[in-house]
């Protein structure tokens, strides 16, 4: 099983719908979590660290499920500059201290 | 608002030349990364840096790869004899900690010919 794993997609999406990507990872002890966008050819960009108890922040909810072993993000009202690849990482914090990196899921909002 | 920076932002080299990626990561961060991206591909780890030494690194971060951090400020990633497939995206990144999130600089676009 791959450590992080996610839907690539692509999810075409008119604007102002809800959409939402699940990503699963392998490593139980896995300590942190967040969600990065990154636009073509552009750097990662941090969008929201995804905490126990869910989190939210506008129009996008993330939420941990560490019994599946798996986190969300749900974007509400979906608007055009939402059309970007959205990144799953994992920090697994072991004596490693490894931060892997999901592919991405591509998501293209529709006028 | 602090921000990683990256110089230069594309730099095209011969195969077999040498090759200097500088990053000036955010002050106050203890923990720099070097990561890169193939066009079309995912973002990969290639080396971890803390306290002055390698952390981590993939297996992707061979005996051509090598890391320095010489003043406290910039923290360069040096490739010694590049390959065509060396050509990417390379991303500097730092952390305040090791379980805070990553900020990653602009990237400098490498391309072997």
């Amino acid at each position: 099983r791959k450590e992080v794993e996610q839907d690539p997609g692509p999810f075409n999406v008119p604007e102002g719908a809800t959409v939402a990507f699940n990503c699963t990872y392998s490593n139980s002890a896995s300590q942190s979590f967040f969600w990065y966008r990154q636009d073509c050819r552009k750097e990662p960009k941090l969008l929201m660290s995804v905490y126990s108890s869910g989190n939210e922040d506008g129009r996008f909810t993330a939420q941990l499920n560490r019994a599946s072993q798996y986190i969300s993000l749900l974007i509400r009202d979906s608007k055009l500059s939402d059309s970007a690849t959205y990144l799953c990482v994992v920090n697994n914090m072991n004596r490693d201290d490894k931060i892997i990196f999901g592919k991405g899921t591509r998501l293209h909002i529709l006028p | 608002e602090p921000e990683v920076t990256q110089t230069p932002s594309h730099q095209v080299t011969q195969m077999g030349q040498e090759v200097i990626l500088r990053c000036v990561p955010i002050s106050n961060h203890l923990y720099f990364y070097w990561y890169r991206q193939i066009l079309g591909q995912k973002v990969e780890f290639l080396v971890s840096f803390y306290n002055n030494e390698i952390s981590e690194k993939s297996e992707i971060f061979d005996d051509q790869f090598s890391v320095e951090r010489p003043d406290g400020s910039n923290f360069t990633l040096k490739i010694r004899s590049t390959k065509l497939e060396d050509s990417a995206m390379y991303f500097c990144a730092s952390s305040e900690n090791g379980n805070s999130p990553l900020h990653f600089g602009n990237g400098t676009r490498l391309t072997v010919t």
